[in-house]
């Protein structure tokens, strides 16, 4: 069974300093990986995901992960937070074949400091 | 092009009652997914619907809860005699094939008195 865990449910950083947002997963065939963005009463909307290609994706908003199989983790980072980066975050794991039937972390909600 | 747009955006019921929420997908998606988030946790997975059919429903609850995705119109998730424990968002996705990127809607918030 695939599963994913987000360390941290409440990440502060002040405004202009990098942003980390960590997520491992488990699962037992290569597994395609997403980050989520919700922003306060939208909808996800995705960020970037992993498919077995490069493993530094680039996102939106000049968010980018990395890949790390032998640390089994896809953490989130952005050099310099903006205000505007203030949302819940959520990564998310589905085998690579078949539905979009993901598996999501539990989030990580980010706030920034002025 | 529209969005995902779920209705209603918040829904109150008292225990017992019926709720219907309402998924209409992007245009040109025929794949339509239902996620139900509870306070503090992820999204988890219900039902997975084309169009007249269910292709996956691991994630629903055995009593109660249904999802039908219609030739015409949007695709419904019905909860009967709901309980306190129904309270949660409700997410739809819609996606125009199988393996192509989800699209979610704002969500359907139901509170359970």
């Amino acid at each position: 069974a695939q599963s994913v865990t987000q360390l941290g449910s409440h990440v502060s950083v002040s405004e202009g300093a990098l942003v980390l947002l960590r997520c491992n997963y488990s699962s037992s065939v290569p597994p395609y990986l997403f980050w989520y963005v919700q922003y306060p009463n939208q909808g996800l909307q995705l960020l970037l995901k992993y498919t077995s290609a490069a493993t530094l994706v680039k996102g939106i908003n000049g968010f980018e992960a990395e890949f790390k199989k032998s640390e089994t983790s896809f953490h989130l980072t952005k050099p310099s937070a903006h205000m505007s980066d203030a949302a819940e975050y959520f990564c998310a794991v589905r085998p690579n074949q078949g539905a979009q039937k993901l598996v999501f972390g539990q989030g990580t909600r980010l706030t920034i400091n002025p | 092009n529209a969005g995902v747009m779920q209705n209603p955006r918040h829904l109150v019921r008292r225990r017992g009652q019926e709720a219907r929420l309402r998924c209409s997908p992007m245009k040109g998606h025929s794949h339509v997914y239902w996620y139900r988030q509870l306070p503090e946790e992820g999204l988890k997975f219900m039902v997975y619907l084309q169009k007249e059919n269910i292709i996956d429903e691991s994630g629903m609850p055995k009593e109660r809860f249904s999802a039908e995705f219609p030739k015409e119109g949007p695709s419904i998730l019905r909860i009967q005699q709901v309980v306190r424990g129904d309270s949660a968002a409700y997410f739809c996705a819609s996606s125009p094939a199988t393996n192509e990127k989800l699209f979610f809607g704002s969500g359907t918030q139901l509170s359970v008195l």
